[in-house]
């Protein structure tokens, strides 16, 4: 069964800085997913990364994807409050397209 | 082009009563996938249609069904309802026909079961 893995949970950080998103997957998986998600709002779509190495970055989010350790990271580059949010990342293999596994999620919130 | 849309927007319902959750996917994708959202258990999957056809099933019981019109509309029921089926309920579509695609996601249904 395939497992998806995020931490931190919560995460508070001072605008300006940066930090990390880790995301571990038990099995392989042929791409993968990050998706924001605002308070009561629905999910949008961040990033889709299909190979190992890929990276991508939009502003101040980059991710990136290491599938031969299962690891993706989405790393936020001088945190600004319009980045507060939860941030999934979600697996999915080619055969089960339609069908993704998501990590718990993580909150962020940045402060002044 | 219209994003996915979902209807009704909330719900309020009773325990043992049966609800029909709607998804209209973005014209031209075929394939709806349902998730359930709850604070407890997070973001789980709940089935996927394509071309009318279930395709993909996660582990919920049998009282939640679905299905998927000719016109790739889809419709998802829970009969019986329980406290614990309180949650969002998401859709979203794809083409369906490329494993490169994204999932577009729509604002959601939230249903509270009392």
């Amino acid at each position: 069964e395939l497992k998806v893995e995020q931490n931190p949970l919560f995460l508070s950080m001072q605008e300006g800085k940066n930090y990390t998103i880790y995301c571990n997957y038990s099995t392989t998986s042929d791409r993968l997913y990050w998706y924001r998600q605002d308070p009561g709002k629905s999910l949008e779509s961040l990033f889709v990364l299909l190979s190992n190495g890929a990276v991508k970055q939009e502003g101040r989010l980059m991710a990136s994807l290491d599938t031969k350790a299962r690891l993706s990271t989405l790393h936020i580059t001088a945190a600004v409050h319009d980045l507060s949010a939860t941030y999934f990342c979600a697996v999915a293999l080619n055969t089960n397209a339609g069908k993704s596994t998501f990590g718990d999620g993580t909150t962020l919130t940045v402060k002044p | 082009k219209a994003g996915v849309t979902q209807t009704p927007r909330y719900l309020i319902k009773t325990r043992g009563q049966q609800v029909t959750l709607s998804c209209s996917p973005i014209s031209g994708h075929r394939s709806v996938s349902w998730y359930q959202q709850t604070p407890g258990q997070g973001l789980q999957f709940l089935f996927e249609y394509f071309s009318e056809t279930q395709r993909n099933k996660g582990n919920f019981p049998g009282r939640f069904s679905g299905r998927q019109f000719s016109n790739s509309r889809s419709e998802m029921n829970v009969s019986t309802l329980e406290l614990g089926d309180s949650a969002l309920y998401l859709c979203a579509s794809r083409p369906g026909g490329d494993f490169l695609e994204t999932q577009y996601f729509g604002p959601g249904t939230r249903l509270l079961v009392l």
